[in-house]
C-alpha cells in the first residue's frame, strides 16, 4: 500500500497568518499514461464528516475559499492557506487515489492560537 | 438536495456482522462510485472499499478482504456495506462518499465530494 505522510501533525496558527501542510507519498502519484496526479485534500471539522477541499493536486472543489491552494508533483505536495480564519479549524488529510487501496495521511490538526 | 443519508448507530457483539446503508438522493446514482471510509477513535481515515454504482464492480482493501462486502440497489439509489466477524478494533464511524465515474478504473478525478453523515458502529461484549 502507498504510505502517505503529513507534516506537521499539529499546526497552531494566529488568525490572519499563513499556514502550510506537507504531504509526501511513498511512491509517485503521477500516472505517466494519462499525465494525471491522483492526490486530494480533505478537511474534517470538529464533529463533522470530511469535506473535499482540493482534487487532483490543485483544483479547488466547489465553494472552497480561494485562500486555499494545492500544489506539488510526483510524491511531494503542499496545501497552503493564505490567511487563516476561525472556520479553518479542523483536521486536514491528504489522500492518494492512483491505486487501490486509497490511503490517507495521518492528518494535520490546525488550531487557532 | 444532494445527499447521502446513512443508517443509524449499531452496537454489535464480537463475531457478529453489521450492514450499513447509504441512501443517496438529488443526483443520478448510476453515474457515481461509492466509497466506504472509516475512522476509529484517535485514528486516521481508513479506506475500505468502492463500488461502481453503474455496473456493480467492486474494489476492496486487502486488509478487509473476505470480511467486507459492498452491494448496491440501483432502483433504491442505495449502497450497502456489510462487515462480518466483527472485533473490537472495528469500533469506528463509517462513512460513504460519492465519486463521479470517469472510466472503469475507479480512481476518479473530481474527488469524494459528497459524504454521508457517518454511522457509528460499536463492537463490544
Amino acid at each position: 500500500d502507498i504510505v502517505m505522510t503529513q507534516t506537521p501533525l499539529s499546526l497552531p496558527v494566529t488568525p490572519g497568518e499563513a499556514a502550510s501542510i506537507s504531504c509526501r507519498s511513498s511512491q509517485s502519484l503521477l500516472d505517466s499514461n494519462d499525465g494525471n496526479t491522483y492526490l486530494d485534500w480533505y478537511l474534517q471539522k470538529p464533529g463533522q464528516s470530511p469535506q473535499l477541499l482540493i482534487y487532483m493536486v490543485s483544483y479547488r472543489a466547489s465553494g472552497v475559499s480561494d485562500r486555499l491552494s494545492g500544489s506539488g508533483s510526483g510524491a511531494d505536495f503542499t496545501l497552503k492557506i493564505s490567511r487563516v480564519e476561525a472556520e479553518d479549524v479542523g483536521v486536514y488529510y491528504c489522500m492518494q487515489h492512483i491505486e487501490f487501496p486509497h490511503t490517507f495521511g495521518q492528518g494535520t490538526r490546525l488550531e487557532i492560537k | 438536495q444532494v445527499q447521502n443519508l446513512q443508517s443509524g448507530p449499531e452496537v454489535k457483539r464480537p463475531g457478529a456482522s453489521v450492514k450499513v446503508s447509504c441512501e443517496t438522493s438529488g443526483y443520478s446514482f448510476s453515474h457515481y462510485g461509492i466509497h466506504w471510509v472509516r475512522q476509529a477513535p484517535g485514528h486516521r481515515l481508513e479506506w475500505l472499499a468502492w463500488i461502481n454504482a453503474a455496473n456493480g464492480n467492486t474494489k476492496y482493501s486487502q486488509k478487509f478482504q473476505g470480511r467486507v462486502t459492498i452491494t448496491r440497489d440501483t432502483p433504491a439509489s442505495t449502497a450497502y456495506m456489510e462487515l462480518s466477524s466483527l472485533r473490537s478494533e472495528d469500533t469506528a464511524r463509517y462513512y460513504c462518499a460519492r465519486d463521479l465515474l470517469v472510466d472503469e478504473s475507479g480512481r476518479g478525478f473530481y474527488g469524494l465530494d459528497v459524504w454521508g453523515q457517518g454511522t457509528t458502529v460499536i463492537v463490544s461484549s
